[in-house]
């Protein structure tokens, strides 16, 4: 059974760059689907980051893509966000997710993390 | 972007009544790509319903989708106890960015 666990820092400062790895375990971590990161604000709705392919192709949400870079490590079965000039506003609970079905990214999310908690503070 | 409004922002019912929400997209969505998530309190979203009508596997049946375009409607034909959270649509049909939409409580009454 698939499951998604994202690591990182729990506290980050105003202008550094947050870095967030998810790791993939009991299923293929292959080139059939997409992965994803999410986050939500404390208090606030669902906004989609971005998502990555096994082969490392990359879909940036609009806002964000300035400041976001995903990367792909086939050896360990991991794909990280990274994320620079973080605001207050960087704010949330970070989650990787997998799309429901394959070929596409643009899908629903059907398999996801527990979520990690930034907080960017000095 | 296609921006996702949902409606009502809160909605208060009792076990057992019907709940019927509504997401309302600012352009149209293309092959019906919208999703429902269900969240509780300090959970994980779950996906309930894709391509606006199909239920995710053991989901119940008391939840359903439908609509199109630009219009759609997630029900809830019996609340159940454990059915009080907070809901979201998404959409996935644009190539240009996905999009959730601001959630609608369902509380108890």
């Amino acid at each position: 059974q698939l499951q998604l666990q994202e690591s990182g820092p729990g506290l980050v400062k105003p202008s550094e760059t947050l870095s967030l790895t998810c790791s993939v375990s009991g299923d293929s971590f292959n080139n059939l689907y997409y992965w994803a990161w999410i986050r939500q604000s404390p208090g606030k709705g669902l906004e989609w980051i971005g998502s990555v392919s096994y082969s490392a192709t990359t879909y940036y949400s609009p806002s964000l893509k300035s400041r976001v870079t995903f990367s792909v490590d086939k050896s360990k079965k991991q794909f990280s966000l990274k994320l620079t000039s973080l605001t207050a506003a960087d704010t949330a609970v970070y989650w990787c997710a997998r799309t429901l079905g394959p070929h596409y990214w643009t899908d629903a999310f059907h398999i996801w993390g527990q979520g990690t908690v930034v907080t960017v503070s000095s | 972007e296609i921006v996702l409004t949902q409606s009502p922002g809160t909605l208060s019912l009792s076990p057992g009544e019907r709940a019927t929400l509504s997401c309302k997209a600012s352009q149209s969505v293309s092959d019906s790509s919208l999703a429902w998530y269900q969240q509780k309190p300090g959970q994980t979203p779950r996906l309930l319903i894709y391509g606006a009508s199909s239920r995710t596997a053991g989901i119940p049946d008391r939840f359903s989708g439908s609509g199109s375009g630009t219009d759609f409607t997630l029900t809830i034909s019996r609340l159940e106890p454990e059915d009080f959270a907070v809901y979201y649509c998404q959409q996935y049909g644009s190539s240009l960015s996905l999009t959730f939409g601001g959630g609608t409580t369902v509380e108890i009454k």
